[in-house]
């Protein structure tokens, strides 16, 4: 079955510290990729997002993603966060006629 | 630019009444999405529209749902009757092309926050 799993529900880091996000996929083949970020009240919006080439994607906000083919994963990273951050994220996958979203990960951020 | 616009951003309504939500897509976009998002269920696709065609209704709860696209810039999800059930955040999205499935942005609405009581 295809499916995309974010295995954390829920995350909390001190602002400053680095953070992953993890994310894991279930396809036949390579899929487009993204993660998009939810601002409570807010809509959901792009971060990054990678189809081809280079593994390693970079996004807004100081957000990168990693795809792992040997691993089926494409892991959201960020070298230190900030208050802002705060916010519910959501790892997506798609192929030519399918798109799923992770159940998504709230990320809480100390002071 | 205007990005996606959707109303009302909040609604309250009686169980059995009927209730429209209203899209803008983005000027431009070809493919549009309804998204309903709960706490239970995640977000779930309701109907994917491609130039104005229904391409994908699978996600359609039942049939007091009805979704239309009468031209390439509005579209309406309707629920008749409502039920408390149907209490959630239904987003619209829309993006170039086929959207995700040729690996384009889906750029979401604001969404429409439904309270049936």
């Amino acid at each position: 079955a295809q499916s995309v799993t974010q295995p954390d529900i829920h995350i909390t880091v001190s602002e400053g510290a680095s953070l992953e996000l993890r994310c894991n996929y279930s396809y036949g083949a390579t899929p487009y990729l993204f993660w998009y970020v939810q601002s409570p009240g807010q809509g959901l919006q792009l971060l990054l997002k990678y189809f081809s080439g280079d593994t390693l994607v970079q996004g807004i906000k100081g957000f990168e993603a990693e795809f792992k083919r040997s691993q089926s994963s494409f892991n959201l990273r960020k070298p230190s966060v900030h208050w802002s951050d705060a916010a519910e994220y959501f790892c997506a996958v798609a192929n030519f006629n399918k798109f799923y979203f992770g159940s998504g990960t709230k990320l809480n951020v100390k002071p | 630019d205007a990005g996606v616009i959707q109303s009302p951003r909040h609604e309250v309504t009686e169980m059995g009444q009927e209730v429209t939500l209203r899209c803008k897509p983005i000027s431009g976009h070809n493919s549009l999405f309804w998204y309903r998002q709960t706490m239970m269920r995640g977000l779930e696709l309701l109907i994917y529209f491609n130039n104005n065609v229904p391409i994908d209704d699978s996600g359609m709860p039942e049939d007091r749902f009805s979704a239309k696209m009468p031209n390439a810039s509005f579209s309406t999800l309707k629920i008749q009757p409502s039920e408390p059930r149907d209490s959630a955040v239904y987003f619209c999205a829309s993006s170039h092309d086929r959207g995700p499935f040729s690996g384009n942005t889906i750029y979401f609405g604001e969404g429409s926050w439904l309270t049936v009581v």
